[in-house]
């Protein structure tokens, strides 16, 4: 069975801080990771997948992801957060060759203060 | 492009009423996924079809719901007779199955209120 953990309910930043949010997952083969954001009555966004390779993923809106095999992290990052990065970030994990089926994390609720 | 398109936005009906929210996937899109999402329980997988056939219906609470995709440009979800407790907003997501790394793309949801 596959899982994503995301141990935070919510993350607070100050605007221009660097922002982390944090996921941990459990496979039992090579995993393909996700992060995705919601904002307040939308359907979720795609930002940023790990396939395999370079173990820090650029996606959009300047966020990135580092892909930690050892620790089985892909942690969500930004160099300097804006208030208009306040939203609901989720990360996801699928299998490789396990189908298109993804396992989503709870989600984290990050809130970026002037 | 358009993105995935779901109607209606909002649904407020009674309870007992048959509730059917509708999907429109991104075009070339061939892989399908209804999800639930509420704050008690997140954000849950019901059913997904891959080239218009159910794949994996095991997270579907129960027979009052169904899901149907006639063809490649549409689907359905039906509740039939709702409950309160089906109050949530329904998302529908599309994707490609050229590999199996490629991104969901999800609509803006149905916003279901039984009462």
């Amino acid at each position: 069975a596959q899982s994503v953990a995301q141990p935070e309910d919510q993350v607070n930043v100050a605007e221009g801080n660097p922002l982390t949010v944090k996921c941990t997952y459990s496979v039992s083969g090579n995993p393909y990771l996700f992060w995705y954001v919601q904002y307040p009555n939308r359907g979720l966004q795609f930002l940023l997948k790990y396939i395999t390779g370079d173990n820090l993923v650029k996606g959009s809106y300047g966020f990135e992801a580092e892909f930690n095999k050892s620790q089985t992290s892909f942690h969500l990052k930004k160099p300097s957060a804006l208030v208009s990065d306040s939203a609901l970030y989720f990360c996801a994990v699928r299998l490789t060759g396990g189908g298109n089926k993804l396992t989503f994390g709870t989600g984290t609720q990050l809130k970026v203060e002037l | 492009d358009a993105g995935v398109i779901q109607s209606p936005r909002h649904e407020v009906t009674e309870m007992g009423q048959e509730v059917t929210l509708r999907c429109k996937p991104i075009s070339g899109h061939n892989s399908l996924f209804w999800y639930r999402q509420t704050m008690m329980r997140g954000l849950e997988l019901l059913i997904y079809f891959n080239n218009n056939v159910p794949i994996d219906d095991s997270g579907m609470p129960e027979d009052r719901f169904s899901a149907k995709m006639p063809n490649a440009s549409f689907s359905t979800l039906k509740i039939q007779p709702s409950e309160p407790r089906d109050s949530a907003v329904y998302f529908c997501a599309s994707s490609s199955l050229l590999g199996d790394n490629q991104p969901q793309h999800f609509g803006d949801g149905t916003r279901l209120s039984i009462l």
